[in-house]
């Protein structure tokens, strides 16, 4: 069975801190990668993918290590705003189109 | 920006009854799928279709489920029978180029 496994949270942080965030995932055929935002009672909204050992944008940083089938999610000078909770997620065959996998999720919030 | 549209917002319904669940898709996307969510857990997928037929359906996917691509536009969820173990709620997602993109959701509630 193929599981995503994440940290399990909460982390609660203070505005301006770096928070990371670790997953680990047992497809090892998995060939893209991404970090969903969810926020209360709303739809997973896609954050970042992650094709290669690592993509950043702003600051957020995600890294990947296909040795260990690791995932990492790095937010730099945490905002109110970043509160959410964060998803690993997973294409079940490895291609895009597939369906996905998702992780329980690790839930942040970002203190004044 | 093109977004994925769902009907309705919340849904209550009785033990037994039939819903459906509405989604319209990102106009040039081929790709569709339904996930459910829970209360309190995480997502999972229900059912994947392309070019008008399932690709591929999970174990949560019964005889109780069924989804259809009426027209050009609209792509449906039923639940034939609904349980209370039903609530949960229900996203759509499609997909053109590899990044599946959610709809805002329908909450079921099934008293």
């Amino acid at each position: 069975r193929k599981e995503v496994e994440q940290d399990p949270g909460p982390f609660n942080v203070p505005e301006g801190a770096t928070v990371a965030f670790n997953c680990t995932y047992s497809n090892s055929a998995s060939q893209s990668f991404f970090w969903y935002r969810q926020d209360c009672r709303k739809e997973p909204k896609l954050l970042m993918s992650v094709y290669s050992s690592g993509n950043e944008d702003g600051r957020f940083t995600a890294q990947l290590n296909r040795a260990s089938q690791y995932i990492s999610l790095l937010i730099r000078d945490s905002k109110l705003s970043d509160s959410a909770t964060y998803l690993c997620v997973v294409p079940n065959y490895g291609g895009s189109q597939g369906n996905l996998i998702f992780g329980k999720g690790t839930k942040l919030s970002v203190k004044p | 920006e093109p977004e994925v549209t769902q009907t309705p917002s919340h849904q209550v319904t009785q033990m037994g009854q039939e819903v459906i669940l509405r989604c319209v898709p990102i106009s040039n996307h081929l790709y569709f799928y339904w996930y459910r969510q829970i209360l309190g857990q995480k997502v999972e997928f229900l059912v994947s279709f392309y070019n008008n037929e399932i690709s591929e359906k999970s174990e949560i996917f019964d005889d109780q489920f069924s989804v259809e691509r009426p027209d050009g536009s609209n792509f449906t969820l039923k639940i034939r029978s609904t349980k209370l173990e039903d609530s949960a709620m229900y996203f759509c997602a499609s997909t053109g180029e590899g990044t599946q993109y959610f709809g805002p959701g329908t909450r079921l509630l099934v008293l």
